[in-house]
């Protein structure tokens, strides 16, 4: 089984809709992290948790919020969703490590469609 | 000016080829340095860590220079396998461990 899990894998949705993903993760890390990708591009980070009481916004937070029900599980909301965030979505876990950076182990991604 | 900049691409090589990408960055407090490996629509996966030292993994190379700021990955005797989008990572030096991540330069390996 994968260590870093995505749903839904794949979504298509209207504009206004409110939107919810999911990510759960069985590595036992603390961090996690959401990010999107648009074509051509690198990875943008959306939010970033550093445990289930510590949510913080990342460079691009305007019209999500998260949610960190647990160690293991990081959702990502849009409020409302607007055509210009249709992305790949991906979200991300890592254990901190050596002065608070170390690898990051990515989930499969969400494809996101806003009509 | 991008936190993270890495040559546009993309790289077009034959098989055996050696080839260089190059990655700068402008936080010169910045102290982690990655290369991550992603195939076409999945997820990003580490290629490797770069050290001061420099490092090498088999075909795989490396460096870090922190005075002129920029990383540098070299591949050689490239193989049809190696074909991906290669993606530059800097994090920063403090407990926040966040990482800003460049766009990418793809390379594409022929026979």
């Amino acid at each position: 089984d994968a260590d870093v899990t995505q749903t839904p894998r794949n979504r298509i949705t209207k504009t206004g809709k409110r939107i919810m993903l999911e990510c759960s993760q069985t590595k036992g890390h603390d961090r996690m992290y959401w990010y999107r990708q648009d074509p051509g591009l690198g990875l943008r980070l959306i939010y970033y948790s550093f445990d289930v009481k510590d949510i913080n916004k990342g460079e691009i937070s305007d019209g999500y919020s998260v949610s960190r029900q647990a160690q293991a599980k990081f959702s990502l909301s849009l409020e409302s969703a607007i055509p210009n965030q249709t992305a790949l979505y991906f979200c991300a876990t890592s254990d901190g490590g050596l002065a608070g950076v170390s690898e990051q182990f990515f989930g499969p991604g969400t494809r996101l469609t806003v009509l | 000016r991008k936190e993270v900049e890495q040559d546009p691409g993309p790289f077009n090589v034959p098989e055996g080829a050696t080839v260089a990408f190059n990655c700068t960055y402008s936080n010169s407090a910045s102290q982690s340095f990655f290369w991550y490996r992603q195939d076409c629509r999945k997820e990003p996966k580490l290629l490797m860590s770069v050290y001061s030292s420099g490092n090498e993994d088999g075909r795989f190379t490396a460096q870090l220079n922190r005075a002129s700021q920029y990383i540098s990955l070299l591949i050689r005797d490239s193989k049809l396998s190696d074909s991906a989008t290669y993606l530059c990572v800097v994090n920063e030096n403090t407990n926040a461990g966040k990482s800003t991540f460049g766009d990418g330069t793809t390379l594409t390996v022929k026979p």
